[in-house]
């Protein structure tokens, strides 16, 4: 199957401070790409929905100038969380979806901990 | 509206005795596909099936199986002769033609030896 990279693994940051996530597909163009959260002990929610070239479709009660998504090419899908708090330490996780046959795959997670 | 329910929160058991991971789903599409995630400790999901609407075909893959049934609005998972390796928690989850995953809240299972 197709791969798709996350980076990075794990980050621990300070309260206030800026974190980048990036999602990258490795083998194939990822036409759209989904970005989720997962809390611990809990199941995943969608936060997210990006499309190449165009702004990315947030789901209700999450911020969009909280979390910033940039989905610049066909490859590359990047969150920014800004101005971190506690709460939003989690495990994100981005799928991307290859063109034609819907297929989706996961990346590998980055757990963010916010101190 | 979509959902996933899983209704089993943990089940736990010892090494050889089967398994069955229940999940039941509501969705108004014809066209659907379902699935099954394994997230170990590490956190990373592992893909172990996909499935689409018209397709009501069991399946089995080696000590993992698939029961499909539409009039149930069900997708169930069991493992034959769980092992210890097979601990972890499992996703069911449920998607239309090119949107996001829902998930269910997962199925924590514990092997023991």
């Amino acid at each position: 199957g197709a791969v798709v990279s996350q980076h990075p693994s794990r980050v621990i940051c300070k309260s206030g401070t800026s974190v980048k996530i990036e999602c990258r597909s490795l083998d194939f163009q990822a036409t759209t790409m989904f970005w989720y959260r997962q809390f611990p002990k809990k199941s995943l929610m969608l936060m997210a929905t990006s499309n190449e070239g165009s702004k990315a479709t947030y789901e209700q009660g999450v911020e969009k100038d909280k979390f910033l998504i940039n989905h610049a090419s066909l490859t590359l899908s990047t969150l920014t969380v800004t101005s971190a708090h506690p709460e939003d330490s989690s495990f994100y996780i981005c799928s991307g979806v290859a063109g034609g046959f819907y297929e989706q795959y996961f990346g590998p997670g980055t757990r963010l901990t916010v101190t | 509206a979509q959902k996933v329910t899983q209704a089993q929160t943990e089940i736990s058991v010892v090494e050889k005795e089967d398994v069955t991971l229940d999940c039941v789903y509501e969705t108004r599409d014809t066209t659907y596909y379902l699935f099954w995630y394994k997230q170990p400790p590490s956190g990373e999901l592992v893909f172990l099936i996909r499935r689409n609407s018209f397709d009501e075909q069991n399946e089995i893959s080696g000590r993992y199986s698939w029961n499909f049934q539409k009039s149930t609005s069900s997708f169930n998972f069991t493992i034959t002769a769980s092992q210890v390796v097979d601990s972890a928690v499992y996703f069911c989850a449920l998607s239309e033609l090119g949107t996001a995953l829902i998930f269910g809240k997962g199925t924590t299972l514990s092997v023991s030896s």
